[in-house]
C-alpha cells in the first residue's frame, strides 16, 4: 500500500476554510484516497472518499489531480468542534475483498477561538 | 441500528490474565475489521472478517490473539497472556456492500495492562 505524508499538526481560526494537503507518491491505478477523523477516546469517523479530480459532500471536499500523487482536503468555515486528528489513506481492495486501510499519524488542526 | 457498539468501554487487567472485547457491527455489515491504536499512533490492522470467515490477520496478531465471528454477527478478540505491550484502545469497524472504505467505527475498547 502506498506510503503517505501529510503535517504532523495545523493550526487554524474559526471561520477560515482549511485545507490539509497529503501526498502519496506511490498510488498504484487501484488505489483509492480516502479521508477520516478522529476526535480523543473515539474511533475514526470516514470524511471522505476519492479516486481522481474533485469529490464534495456535506463535510467536506477533496481535490484530487491528474498525477494523483497528492491530494488536498478542504474543509470549509471550521469551527471549534472540528478539532481533531486528520488522516489521509490510500486503500487497495484484496484479493479476499478486504478493504484494508493502513493510518499513518495524521494531522492535528486545532481551531483557535 | 445505532452503529457499532464495542463493550467493554474500558479494561484493566494484571499481566498474564486473559481478556475477551465483544464488537456488534452494523447489522447489515458483511465486513468486519479489528484495528489497534497506541497512544499518538494512527490505528493499525489487526484482522478481516467477511461475514463468519476470518479472510486476512495481521503479522501483528500474534499466537496469543484469536478473533471469532460466528455466524457473521458479533466478533469477540481474546488477549490471552496479557502482557504490559498489549496497552491499546482496540477498535473494531464494520462496512457493507458497496462502501468500500468507508468503514464505521466503534469507540474501542480501551486496555490497560498493569
Amino acid at each position: 500500500l502506498a506510503k503517505t505524508t501529510q503535517p504532523i499538526s495545523m493550526d487554524s481560526y474559526e471561520g477560515q476554510e482549511v485545507n490539509i494537503t497529503c501526498s502519496h507518491n506511490n498510488i498504484a491505478t487501484n488505489d483509492y484516497i480516502t479521508w477520516y477523523q478522529q476526535f480523543p477516546s473515539q474511533g475514526p469517523r470516514f470524511i471522505i472518499q476519492g479516486y481522481k479530480t474533485k469529490v464534495t459532500n456535506e463535510v467536506a471536499s477533496l481535490f484530487i489531480p491528474a498525477d494523483r500523487k497528492s491530494s488536498t482536503l478542504s474543509l470549509p468555515r471550521v469551527s471549534l468542534s472540528d478539532t481533531a486528528v486528520y488522516y489521509c489513506l490510500v486503500g487497495r481492495s484484496t484479493g479476499a475483498g478486504s478493504y484494508q486501510l493502513t493510518f499513518g499519524k495524521g494531522t492535528k488542526l486545532s481551531v483557535i477561538p | 441500528d445505532t452503529g457499532v457498539s464495542q463493550n467493554p468501554r474500558h479494561k484493566i487487567t494484571k499481566r498474564g490474565q486473559n481478556v475477551t472485547f465483544r464488537c456488534d457491527p452494523i447489522s447489515e455489515h458483511n465486513r468486519l475489521y479489528w484495528y489497534r491504536q497506541t497512544l499518538g499512533q494512527g490505528p493499525e490492522f489487526l484482522t478481516y472478517f467477511q461475514n463468519e470467515a476470518q479472510l486476512e490477520k495481521s503479522r501483528l496478531l500474534s499466537d496469543r490473539f484469536s478473533a471469532e465471528r460466528p455466524k457473521g454477527s458479533f466478533s469477540t478478540l481474546e488477549i490471552q497472556r496479557t502482557e504490559q505491550g498489549d496497552s491499546a484502545m482496540y477498535l473494531c469497524a464494520s462496512s457493507g456492500q458497496g462502501e468500500g472504505y468507508g468503514y464505521t467505527f466503534g469507540s474501542g475498547t480501551r486496555l490497560t495492562v498493569v
